[in-house]
């Protein structure tokens, strides 16, 4: 069974740079051609996709968080990274981490099927 | 503002029926697959539909999942207080080169 964790601080200060990691076990993160990927959501708001990384390293990340946002992999610790710079109140949410399947060709098929607990990540002074 | 549109909530006595409506554009349902979530509260998202009308392992067929133009509908039958929660719709954007979500949409059964 696939298990996904969450990790970091639990509060930033403003202008800061806000850190997450997510560890893998049940499964390689090297294996497969899995997008690996973070979802936040506001409290009492909806689910907004920040980015993902591929197996080989290849990236997308949302474009209203594009300039903020970095996604790496750690591959000897089977997890993957999270850094946002410059964080707001705004950015005060629950994060996520979950696996993607990504499939087809010209019509793509893209969901999450494992997803972490979830961490607050409150943005405060 | 979410790309997608989706009703805030939606209600129905237990043993009814009830549908969620999930709206995009050509950039994102009109050429691919849609996925649901069901997320009960205080909890992490978990997929209940992918691929339009494909429900993973232990997902009940009361659970359907359709697509038409640039629309989704998740259908559940046989309401079940245990249905209560908040569903997404999401898929792929081709403009954004981004995942995209629905704004959720709150199930009450009465």
């Amino acid at each position: 069974q696939v298990q996904l964790q969450e990790s970091g601080p639990g509060l930033v200060k403003p202008s800061q740079t806000l850190s997450l990691s997510c560890t893998i076990s049940g499964d390689s993160i090297s294996s497969g051609s899995y997008y690996w990927g973070w979802i936040r959501q506001p409290a009492g708001g909806g689910l907004e996709w920040i980015g993902r990384i591929h197996t080989s390293w290849a990236t997308n990340y949302n474009p209203s968080l594009k300039s903020r946002v970095m996604i790496s992999l750690d591959t000897s610790e089977n997890r993957f990274s999270l850094r946002l710079t410059s964080v707001t109140a705004a950015d005060t949410a629950v994060y996520y981490c979950a696996r993607g399947i990504v499939e087809g060709g010209t019509k793509l098929s893209y969901y999450f099927d494992y997803w972490g607990q979830g961490s607050l990540v409150t943005v405060s002074s | 503002q979410s790309v997608l549109t989706q009703p805030p909530s939606v209600s129905a006595a237990p043993g009814q029926k009830v549908t969620i409506s999930c709206s995009g554009s050509s950039s994102n349902i009109g050429n691919n697959y849609v996925s649901w979530y069901q997320q009960l509260p205080g909890t992490a998202p978990k997929v209940f539909m992918y691929e339009n009308d494909k429900r993973p392992s232990g997902i009940p067929d009361r659970f359907s999942g359709s697509k038409s133009g640039t629309s989704a509908t998740l259908g559940i039958t046989g309401l079940q207080t245990g249905d209560e929660a908040d569903y997404y719709c999401g898929t792929w954007d081709n403009n954004l080169n981004a995942v995209v979500f629905g704004g959720g949409t709150k199930l009450t059964v009465l």
